[in-house]
């Protein structure tokens, strides 16, 4: 069946660092791929998604790339800030009409 | 403001109950979704209805039963039989069954422990 796979956390870096959490899906078909971000004691919201091949979303800075080659969308950000701790879901929409998510990666940003 | 909101917010229930978790939106969206967060964890899909009164198991059903009576209404019962109901429940909708873009908005969550 459908899958996703994304790194594991936790994943802590400096304030202004460059950071990349992996994301690679196994799906029938080629599904929308989504970047859901979740902040302590709430709900997901949605980061960034790209519906086809080679498309790139982006979002408060973050991108990321559907690589059909690779199956993957890795989520990438150039300078984080403190602000961007949370928990990170990367998630597709699959043939059978369910949205699969990743385990999420906690990602932490020290000052 | 339309969205999903989830009541109640904190749940407390004695071993050998039921519990029913509400899941309201106003967002005339038609799929609905239910979902278990485990601390740590990623989120393990419950139930989903993609239209009134039809809905389908997920990849942990057992122990729990949801109805589709109403379009914006899509409720959670936690049963007796749920051997470890302890989690963080997540309730999400998307506006259109035959989409496969569009993204899924959440409710806050309701955190249900077992006393």
């Amino acid at each position: 069946g459908d899958s996703v796979t994304q790194m594991e956390g936790p994943v802590t870096l400096s304030e202004e660092a460059f950071l990349t959490i992996n994301c690679t899906y196994t799906a029938t078909g080629y599904p929308s791929l989504f970047w859901y971000v979740q902040y302590p004691g709430e709900g997901l919201q949605l980061l960034l998604k790209a519906t086809k091949a080679d498309d790139k979303g982006s979002n408060k800075g973050f991108e990321a790339t559907y690589r059909k080659e690779t199956t993957s969308f890795h989520l990438e950000k150039g300078s984080v800030q403190v602000s961007d701790s949370a928990v990170y879901f990367c998630a597709l929409y699959s043939s059978a009409s369910k949205i699969i998510f990743g385990s999420g990666t906690r990602l932490s940003i020290r000052p | 403001d339309g969205g999903i909101t989830q009541s109640p917010k904190y749940l407390f229930r004695k071993e050998g109950q039921n519990v029913t978790l509400s899941c309201e939106q106003n967002l005339n969206h038609d799929a609905m979704y239910w979902y278990r967060q485990d601390p740590g964890q990623g989120l393990r899909l419950i139930y989903y209805s993609q239209i009134v009164n039809d809905f389908q198991k997920g990849d942990i059903a057992e122990g729990y039963s949801v109805s589709r009576e109403k379009k914006e209404s899509f409720p959670l019962t936690v049963t007796s039989a749920q051997k470890n109901p302890t989690a963080f429940y997540l309730c999400a909708s998307i506006p259109d069954r035959g989409s496969r873009t569009a993204e899924a908005f959440f409710g806050q969550g309701t955190r249900l422990t077992v006393v």
